[in-house]
This record gives structure tokens, sequence and C-alpha cells, in this order.
């Protein structure tokens, strides 16, 4: 256990469905990321916040829509998504730090199959 | 056993022997470098990383080696262990100020009992 929890572990939903993805961590990190990983690609970064602020939000499509209520829960809204949207939907946390070097911890993630 | 940069995916080695991966990362200002061990169903999972400033760091059975100059960083593990049958990933940071990593594309390691 990493301190990251996600939950669903697993989703099903249709292009018109609406849901949401939760991230939760208890280690006291002041940065949060979510992370989209498909089969035989790298991860792939799309959104950071840093004390609840987004600093990054890496050209993903507005289909995805993130939330950061505070530093420990972040979402992911999901509405109107394609088949190959479908993929292994990760969160992970830094703690603070200088220069932006700090370890990143992950969930054990949420795999998401559209259809 | 060994494997070459991320153009071999997959790397089988004997149960006890020692396990290199290697990793060509992409961009010479980067600083910073994580390895991180994936198994089947969970999330990455910190190993060990180093910064740019040293080019050896060792962990327990673990070993990483940065070289800067051919911008090739490797994964040693001893003694291997069945355990260690994973997806192994690099990761790199070289933006700034900022925490974002930039990840390869990994290699699945084997270990035959």
């Amino acid at each position: 256990e990493t301190g990251v929890t996600q939950t669903p572990r697993h989703l099903v939903m249709g292009m018109t469905n609406k849901k949401s993805l939760k991230c939760e961590q208890h280690l006291g990190h002041n940065a949060m990321y979510w992370y989209k990983q498909s089969a035989k690609k790298p991860l792939e970064l799309m959104f950071v916040y840093n004390f609840k602020e987004q600093t990054e939000n890496n050209s993903v499509p507005s289909r995805f829509s993130p939330e950061c209520p505070n530093s420990s829960h972040l979402f992911l809204h999901l509405h109107t998504l394609q088949p190959e949207d479908s993929a292994l939907y990760l969160c992970a946390s830094s703690p603070p730090g200088q220069g932006g070097r700090e370890t990143q911890y992950f969930g054990p993630g949420t795999r998401l199959l559209v259809l | 056993g060994e494997s070459v940069g991320l153009h071999l995916p997959t790397l089988s080695v004997q149960e006890g022997d020692n396990s290199i991966i290697n990793c060509a990362y992409s961009n010479s200002a980067s600083d910073y470098f994580i390895w991180y061990k994936q198994e089947s169903g969970k999330g990455p999972q910190f190993i060990i990383d180093i910064r740019s400033n040293m080019d050896k760091r060792q962990g327990q059975r673990v070993t990483v080696l940065l070289n800067k100059t051919v911008k090739h960083l490797s994964l040693q593990i001893a003694a291997t262990q069945p355990g260690d049958s994973a997806v192994y990933f690099c990761a790199e940071n070289f933006e700034t100020g900022a925490n974002n990593l930039f990840f390869g594309t990994g290699t699945r390691l084997t270990v035959i009992p």
C-alpha cells in the first residue's frame, strides 16, 4: 500500500454516461496527478495540481474534467467518452519540496472500459 | 540478462541471476530519474531514484547507474527473485520548477524459476 487509494478499481461505461473517478492520498502530500496508461504506450501525464491549483493540463480533451477540492482528494469527471479512452487511469501524489524533484507515489489505478 | 534501451520490451532471467534493465532517456536537461516497478493489476511502485549529480546509487538488491554522457540509465537487480517479475519503467524530469515525470514504455522482466 502506497497511501494513495483510487475508486472504483474497475469501471465500464457507455459513451453517453457520466462517471467520476476518485483518488485520495493519506500521505500529507501537496501535489496530485492524473495519468493515463494505455497498452504499449508510456504513461501519459494528464493533469497536475499543486495546493489545489491546476498547474498542468497536458492537452487533454474536455470530456475529461479534473477537480481538486483539497490537497488530499482528486477527482476525474468523465462524460461522453470514446472507446479509445479505455485505459488504466492512475493517480499519484508527491510531497512538498524544492525545485520540483520529488518522488511520486501511485495508486492502484482505475481500469476503465468504454463501450 | 540485459536489455538494450526501450527497443527490447521483454527480458527473461533465471532465478538467482542478476538482471540489468536499460533505459535511454531523451532530454539532456533531465536532472532527476526514477525507476518504477509495476506488477500486474497494480500501480507503479517506486524502486529507486537518482539525481544528475550522482552516477550511482544503491538500494536493497538494486543499483541505478547514470551515464549522462550517453543519456543512459540502468537498473541492476541482484539475485533476481520470482517476485521481481514485473514491468519496469524509467522516468525523467527536466522541467524547471515542475515535478512532471516523463516515462519510457517499460521493460517486462520475467524471472524463470
